[in-house]
């Protein structure tokens, strides 16, 4: 919201597929982070980046690949590694500043494995 | 690591009514404690935040409380309205630390 862009908004994917969602900010923030929401679940943390070419590991990061080649766009790959890819996956930066910890959102993107 | 508890998982009130969720954390050195809702289909969105040098933080008809000590915090919305019905989430982050870690998340419905 507000300068970030999560597509495609729905996705279908057979198994045994790689898909890979696409998030674009135009707010020229450096950290960018990829969350996965489950029914039920809050939001866990599958990979982060806090400054271009440089990227880390969440909680589940397993099953999932990202890239940071630009300092706008961050995107996530679900790979057929990952056993239960269907969730509503969220993208977000971080505000400016030195020491803030706001999580700005995009909208979304929800995957469905057929 | 940090884990944040978040209850109820679900709250019906009346429209009017005041609704409270309260959410507990593990790490003391925790210092950030935002509130985030979520309308349906939607990516969250931060409604009022509190930090650790303060014990309470209001923002019209939501107020956020934070006990150190019991490290525990709570979000308060009075005066409900249909449109606060949605799914909030806590979380909490300590300075330097990598992301936010977020509660299970409450649905609130508010029938008018």
């Amino acid at each position: 919201d507000g300068g970030i862009t999560q597509s495609p908004k729905y996705l279908f994917r057979k198994e045994g597929q790689n898909v890979t969602l696409s998030c674009e900010q135009n707010l020229n923030h450096d950290a960018m982070y990829w969350y996965r929401q489950d029914p039920g679940q809050g939001l866990r943390l599958i990979y982060y980046s806090q400054i271009v070419n440089d990227f880390q590991k969440g909680d589940i990061a397993e099953g999932y690949s990202v890239s940071r080649e630009k300092k706008e766009s961050f995107p996530l790959t679900v790979t057929s590694a990952q056993k239960n890819p269907t969730a509503f996956y969220l993208c977000a930066i971080r505000g400016a500043g030195v020491d803030t910890g706001e999580l700005f959102f995009g909208e979304g993107s929800r995957l469905t494995v057929l | 690591g940090e884990n944040v508890e978040q209850h109820p998982s679900t709250l019906s009130v009346q429209e009017g009514d005041s609704a409270v969720i309260k959410c507990t954390y593990s790490d003391s050195a925790s210092n950030y404690f935002p509130w985030y809702k979520q309308e349906l289909g939607k990516g969250p969105q931060l409604i009022i935040d509190i930090r650790s040098n303060v014990g309470e933080k209001k923002d019209q008809r939501i107020a956020v409380t934070l006990n150190k000590t019991a490290k525990h915090f709570s979000l308060h919305i009075t005066e409900t309205q249909p449109e606060d019905s949605a799914v909030y989430f806590c979380a909490a982050s300590r300075t330097g630390r990598r992301a936010l870690t977020f509660g299970s998340g409450t649905r609130l419905q508010v029938q008018p």
